[in-house]
């Protein structure tokens, strides 16, 4: 198994423009979820799924857009990058929760935004 | 609503020594609670766990107790070595069926030969 992976490891990108960053895992989990790593803030919940069309805000959501189409692929849009959005993004994945709760985390996505 | 503190980093420590990164919560109910290492230039991986009161997670030389009574759940290890250099978040999971993680700051660990 590959595992979680993600899609560019490394992002410029101007103010204004917009991209989206690729996440997909093939164990087959249920739940999916974005955050993103700034310095001294540890990691912060942006978007989730709890599964295939189920999608929901998580603690930053402004200036996201999440999908869920499939349960492999859940990817992020930044509609219209802004300087406060450079930061390093990382895609989990889990099994629907059994009592145990840990998730499995991509290699993350450096995004500077000029 | 849940939230994570952590030891102020960074933490700098001579080979073989001891380990403690505190490391305390605050949530309703009685979450699970997990700490998180992320070597340099990769994603994180699960160091441990604990799901329920005096359970202790433990892994690679690492352990950690979930203590209800004062909220903790302490990262130690006996005796160091350079390759546990890293980044180490402590978690908790919420329990409302979305299994949000809720992380600490991260406390970054040197250490020296």
């Amino acid at each position: 198994n590959a595992g979680v992976t993600q899609t560019p490891k490394f992002q410029v990108l101007k103010t204004g423009q917009s991209m989206t960053l690729q996440c997909a895992q093939d164990m087959n989990h249920e739940y999916m979820s974005w955050y993103r790593q700034d310095p001294g803030m540890g990691l912060r919940l942006i978007h989730y799924s709890v599964g295939a069309g189920i999608t929901d805000q998580g603690e930053v959501p402004n200036g996201y857009n999440v999908s869920r189409s499939t349960t492999e692929d859940f990817p992020l849009r930044l509609l219209s990058a802004a300087p406060s959005q450079t930061s390093v993004y990382f895609c989990a994945s889990s099994q629907r929760f059994t009592g145990g709760g840990e998730q499995y985390f991509g290699p993350g996505t450096r995004l500077t935004v000029t | 609503g849940n939230s994570v503190t952590q030891m102020e980093g960074p933490v700098t420590l001579s080979e073989e020594a001891f380990l403690t990164i505190n490391c305390t919560y605050t949530a309703t109910g009685y979450p699970s609670l997990f700490w998180y290492v992320q070597y340099p230039g990769e994603g994180l991986q699960l160091l441990l766990k604990a799901t329920k009161a005096d359970d202790k997670g433990s892994n690679k030389g690492f352990e950690a107790t979930y203590r209800k009574e004062t909220t903790s759940f302490h990262l130690e290890k006996g005796s160091v070595q350079v390759s546990d250099s890293a980044v180490y978040f402590c978690a908790l999971s919420d329990l409302q069926g979305a299994q949000k993680l809720v992380f600490g700051q991260g406390t970054r660990l040197t250490i020296n030969p």
